[in-house]
């Protein structure tokens, strides 16, 4: 079946310009979560949805960020005014479950380059 | 807050050879996840393998094995019979046990590059 997928793949964006990335999870996974990785260095947390709730965000820098998936399925990460320290690749992934058991599956990511 | 370290930055093998990857984390938990993820240049992460920390014996995977020690936190990944395709970097996570919110996210170390020689 499908996986997780994302876009764009990659993204250039002026320093100050408004970002949208898109994260189509697996069908029917209760669980999304929202990760960035630094070149070089592993993922880190954003922010976690169970259906269309937003039950984490401490992960989120600053409130340039928001995220949502408002019918349980697609979720947008938006970055308001980005920074070059905004540069990252951007991971999606996506659960069945809600508890640690269950595996998360991930996505190519939306590499963002702000010059 | 858990804590993953991975301190080799890189580290190379021949093919057809064993090699072991490091891993140690800090946790106040006694329930939680181990995991070992793979990210292939240009390509999306997958899981290797995992360990449940309630679980004494270490978890196998075809040629990837684990030699998960609890009360030492560490949690190292053995790759046996190395192939090109296992050329990647790699990564160390944790997840708690418990369910929802915050205790559901990944917790990853810095990751380790691993190039096969042919």
């Amino acid at each position: 079946g499908a996986g997780v997928s994302q876009s764009p793949r990659y993204k250039v964006a002026k320093r100050g310009q408004d970002v949208a990335l898109r994260c189509d999870p697996i069908s029917g996974h209760v669980s999304l979560f929202w990760y960035q990785q630094a070149l070089g260095q592993g993922p880190e947390f954003l922010t976690y949805f169970q259906n269309e709730a937003q039950l984490d965000k401490s992960g989120l820098p600053s409130d340039r960020f928001f995220a949502e998936r408002p019918e349980g399925s697609v979720s947008t990460l938006k970055i308001q005014r980005t920074q070059q320290e905004d540069s990252a690749v951007y991971l999606c992934a996506s659960s069945l479950g809600t508890g640690g058991f269950y595996e998360q599956y991930f996505g190519p990511g939306t590499r963002l380059t702000v010059t | 807050a858990q804590t993953v370290t991975q301190s080799q930055p890189e580290m190379s093998v021949q093919e057809a050879e064993t090699v072991t990857l490091s891993c140690t984390y800090d946790t106040s938990e006694s329930d939680y996840y181990l995991f070992w993820y793979k990210q292939p240049p240009s390509r999306q992460m997958i899981l290797v393998i995992r360990q449940e920390a309630y679980k004494q014996q270490n978890a196998t995977e075809n040629r990837f094995s684990v030699n998960f020690q609890k009360a030492a936190k560490s949690f190292s990944l053995k790759i046996s019979d190395s192939q090109l395709g296992d050329a990647a970097m790699y990564f160390c996570a944790y997840r708690s046990q418990q369910s929802g919110g915050a205790n559901s996210k990944l917790t990853f170390g810095k990751g380790i590059t691993l190039s096969v020689r042919p």
